[in-house]
């Protein structure tokens, strides 16, 4: 069954530091894959996507992410953390059969920052 | 374009009770989704809709849950008889349809979701 999972429930940097959320993906075919974020009293903000092609792949707010098909993984990096980058991270994997783009979400990570 | 919007934000009721929550997708788009985060878990897809047709449910959504898009435009989610496990927060989302740059998928714009609390 498809699934994602990410490792880490909560992550604590601190600001000015690097980044990498690690995301692990079971799909059956190529998958698309997809960061969300999610701030307090927000809905979910598209940081980036990949369907195919170059497999470094950059997103909005500085994000990159790395798609990995040998280890099944898409993490998400940033060189460079800002105390506003504090909220929820999901990855998320689609579409599926039917092609109606549902989204199989894992269980997020939570990234605090110090000052 | 004002994105998605849900309403009401918040609802607290009393176990045994109806809710209805609402879901104003973005204009121009005919795709619209349901979902449902419970604390610490990524959001769940529940249904689908394209146009006012519902094409797609989720066994999670049992026989007290209904969701309808009567005129392919604003959908609603009815929870009939509500439990304390209903307590999550539903995320409404819509989409355009067909190829964009060459890939099926369309980007699903979220709404910030209604946060129900069953006591």
């Amino acid at each position: 069954a498809q699934s994602v999972t990410q490792p880490d429930i909560h992550i604590t940097v601190s600001e000015g530091a690097s980044l990498e959320l690690r995301c692990n993906y079971s799909y059956g075919a190529t998958p698309y894959l997809f960061w969300y974020v999610q701030s307090p009293g927000q809905g979910l903000q598209l940081l980036l996507k990949y369907f195919s092609g170059d497999t470094l792949v950059q997103g909005i707010k500085g994000f990159e992410a790395e798609f990995k098909r040998s280890q099944s993984s898409f993490n998400l990096r940033k060189p460079s953390v800002h105390w506003s980058d504090a909220a929820e991270y999901f990855c998320a994997v689609g579409p599926f059969s039917g092609g109606y783009n549902k989204l199989i979400f894992g269980a997020g990570t939570r990234l605090a920052v110090h000052p | 374009d004002t994105g998605v919007s849900q309403d009401p934000r918040h609802k607290i009721t009393k176990r045994g009770q109806n809710v209805t929550f609402r879901c104003d997708p973005i204009s121009e788009h005919n795709r619209l989704y349901w979902y449902r985060q419970t604390l610490g878990q990524g959001p769940e897809f529940l249904t689908y809709f394209q146009n006012e047709a519902q094409l797609e449910k989720s066994r999670l959504l049992s026989d007290r849950f209904s969701a309808e898009r009567p005129k392919g435009s604003f959908s609603t989610l009815e929870i009939q008889r509500t439990e304390q496990g209903d307590s999550a927060m539903y995320l409404c989302a819509s989409s355009t349809s067909g190829l964009a740059g060459g890939h099926s998928y369309n980007e699903q714009f979220f709404g910030p979701g209604t946060r129900l609390t069953v006591l």
